[in-house]
């Protein structure tokens, strides 16, 4: 089955700077690679995605980067925000049929003001 | 914009106890899971369940473990007679069709086993 591999497990920066998350994945077959930020107390919000035909993706502050070739998929946060605090987990699957999600082992994020 | 609900939000329960989660995915989807959250882990996959049946359930779903939709709109989790090791966050989530692929999750029950 997948397995996804996620880095740093914890990660602090100043608000402003730049935020960079990193995932490997290990199924050739996934082709949907989606982040979810989960807020204390809360459930995963899904905030960005990424299709396996698909290199690069942006929303505002937030960037996703997908190389099929090494498997390896990425979230950028430019500008962070205090707001941004929260634990980041990356995401596989196969978007056919009923596949179940394979999450990271989640990074949390602070934002120091 | 539709949501998926959980209730309750914290249920506490005496080991050996049965509890019943319960979820009410958004109207018109149709593939539904449970996944579980342990304090300080990631999120791992429990069950899915498709056309009335279980599709697909990890090894931590034994036989203490089952899931139900009623009455088309519930979707319950049951645990028959609860461990200490089965205190987590449980979250249900809910998918349309392949063509729409995102899934999206509740905002958990926390069962505590004591």
């Amino acid at each position: 089955g997948e397995n996804v591999e996620q880095h740093p497990s914890t990660l602090s920066v100043q608000e402003g700077d730049s935020a960079v998350i990193k995932c490997t994945y290990s199924d050739s077959a996934s082709n949907y690679f989606p982040w979810y930020k989960q807020e204390l107390g809360k459930g995963p919000q899904l905030i960005i995605d990424i299709r396996s035909n698909v290199g690069e993706k942006k929303d505002q502050r937030i960037a996703v980067t997908l190389n099929k070739t090494a498997k390896h998929f990425s979230l950028h946060i430019t500008e962070t925000q205090p707001e941004d605090s929260a634990v980041y987990f990356c995401a596989a699957y196969n978007s056919g049929g009923y596949q179940k999600v394979t999450f990271g082992t989640g990074t949390k994020l602070q934002v120091i003001p | 914009e539709p949501e998926v609900t959980q209730t309750p939000s914290h249920q506490v329960t005496q080991m050996g106890q049965e509890v019943i989660l319960r979820c009410v995915p958004i109207s018109n989807h149709l593939y539904f899971y449970w996944y579980r959250q342990i304090l300080g882990q990631k999120v791992e996959f429990l069950v899915s369940f498709y056309n009335n049946e279980i599709s697909e359930k990890s090894e931590i779903f034994d036989d203490q473990f089952s899931v139900e939709r009623p009455d088309g709109s519930n979707f319950t989790l049951k645990i028959r007679s609860t461990k200490l090791e089965d205190s987590a966050m449980y979250f249900c989530a809910s998918r349309w069709r392949e063509e729409k692929i995102e899934a999206f999750f509740g905002q958990g029950t926390r069962l505590t086993v004591v």
